[in-house]
């Protein structure tokens, strides 16, 4: 059973736009979450975390929001770059455990 | 970048062969984990150490054992290998288990 789904396998925005990324967690003893940006043949690198006593963070153009209450974050990237084109997953870390347990992944693709 | 590497970064087997793989770290991080990334799946933790020595299984830690006598080296063996274990492994490193883990470049794995 996932603890963290990421439910849009794809998603498809124009350059400039804004690309909204969504994550849902199970768990509600995590209270750590973080989101990772993949390109081919690399590994996985940090773009953004967030506690769970705050309900936003942002960095830039990247922005996460955490609605406890729903169990569910989203990333949001404005403006989107051709560059931003890579897999997002999301991560979660919490409880006895000090591991990151990942959701599948969603493959962002920005148009030019 | 976090010292990370992984080696071999491709490899080919055949079915029922044991397998090594080696994470290496300069950073002097206490934990270390190995990943599986699978499509559909996102990443899958499949063992991680949190001191020389220690060690702990993770989601599918099955067919897989793990050692760790140095802080900087984590192997990950594959007793005999299966066709259902070619994937990408990453190893990951984190100073403190409690935020942002650092990944490796990977390692493509496959059994033929």
């Amino acid at each position: 059973d996932q603890q963290v789904k990421q439910n849009s396998p794809s998603l498809s925005v124009q350059e400039g736009r804004i690309s909204i990324l969504n994550c849902d967690y199970t768990n509600s003893m995590f209270d750590y979450f973080l989101w990772y940006k993949k390109y081919p043949a690399e590994g996985p690198t940090f773009l953004i975390s967030i506690s769970s006593i705050k309900d936003k963070n942002e960095d830039g153009r990247f922005t996460v929001f955490l609605n406890k209450s729903a169990k569910h974050l989203s990333l949001h990237i404005v403006p989107s770059q051709p560059g931003d084109s890579a897999v997002y997953f999301c991560a979660a870390l919490g409880g006895s455990a000090r591991q990151l347990t990942f959701g599948s992944g969603t493959q962002l693709t920005v148009l030019p | 970048d976090a010292g990370i590497t992984q080696s071999p970064r491709h490899k080919v087997t055949e079915t029922g062969t044991p397998v090594t793989l080696r994470c290496h770290q300069t950073e002097n991080h206490r934990y270390m984990y190995w990943y599986r990334q699978d499509p559909g799946h996102g990443l899958r933790l499949i063992h991680y150490s949190y001191g020389v020595k220690d060690t702990d299984k993770g989601e599918v830690s099955d067919g897989y054992s793990v050692s760790r006598s140095k802080t900087e080296d984590f192997l990950l063996t594959l007793e005999s290998a299966t066709s259902s274990q070619t994937s990408v492994y990453f190893c990951a490193i984190s100073e403190d288990g409690a935020q942002r883990a650092f990944f490796g470049q990977g390692t493509r794995l496959t059994v033929v």
